[in-house]
């Protein structure tokens, strides 16, 4: 079952920062925490994945608070390419990824 | 990382018949997943594709509705059995190697 809360819905000015939050209250020690993002019709995307640091890549960076409870995945500039739904995800013991609800961003021109 | 190929990438069906889906990963995976995707909703895991043996299955599915085969290290099928309009989805299939979790463009199913 999906460990994570998102916000349903939230737009981002296009060129601006999109910050995308999640709640992870229940993470256990040596669970990950994964973004993906499916673009309508089409598979899920990998973005980016943390343990315990911050995290950045040439998509996006993943900030994890300290109790681990709670990340955000920032795209520091956002593009209409961008919209698609988000999700965050705390893989499994068994390595299963179990889906949340998401959100889904809409960037504006 | 790795390609992931599904056929059919999408199927008209008639209720009470059976579907076959293949899922063919470019390279070899330690895991595959399968999971559905019903209109407007998130995935919902179905099952853990295990290599060899029987599939793991999430609550809620069953592997006579559901049978999984993953005969080698890139390959595995899933069939929706004796379909119903509520079978209709996208059905998903996912690698994962290492760290990372692949995913296909999915299987467009429609039950009429």
């Amino acid at each position: 079952d999906a460990k994570t809360t998102q916000p349903p819905s939230m737009d981002c000015a296009e060129g601006r920062a999109a910050n995308l939050p999640c709640n992870h209250s229940t993470i256990s020690g040596n669970e990950y925490v994964y973004w993906y993002r499916q673009i309508h019709s089409q598979g899920p995307q990998y973005i980016i994945h943390g343990l315990k640091n911050n995290e950045t890549n040439e998509m996006a960076s993943l900030i994890i608070t300290e109790d681990r409870k709670s990340s955000t995945l920032i795209l520091p500039h956002a593009t209409l390419r961008d919209t698609a739904v988000y999700y965050c995800i705390v893989r499994g013991p068994g390595n299963q990824f179990y889906f949340g609800t998401g959100t889904s961003l809409t960037v504006i021109p | 990382s790795a390609v992931i190929s599904q056929k059919p990438s999408r199927d008209i069906c008639q209720r009470g018949t059976s579907l076959t889906i293949q899922c063919q990963v470019d390279s070899q995976v330690t895991m595959m997943f399968w999971y559905r995707q019903q209109p407007g909703q998130s995935l919902t895991l179905i099952a853990t594709a295990n290599q060899g043996s029987e599939a793991t299955y999430e609550s809620g599915f069953v592997i006579d509705k559901f049978p999984i085969s993953r005969p080698n290290l890139t390959f595995s099928t899933l069939t929706v059995s004796n379909m119903s309009p509520e079978d209709s989805s996208i059905y998903l299939c996912s690698g994962q190697m290492n760290t990372e979790a692949f995913f296909g463009q999915g299987t467009r199913l429609t039950v009429v």
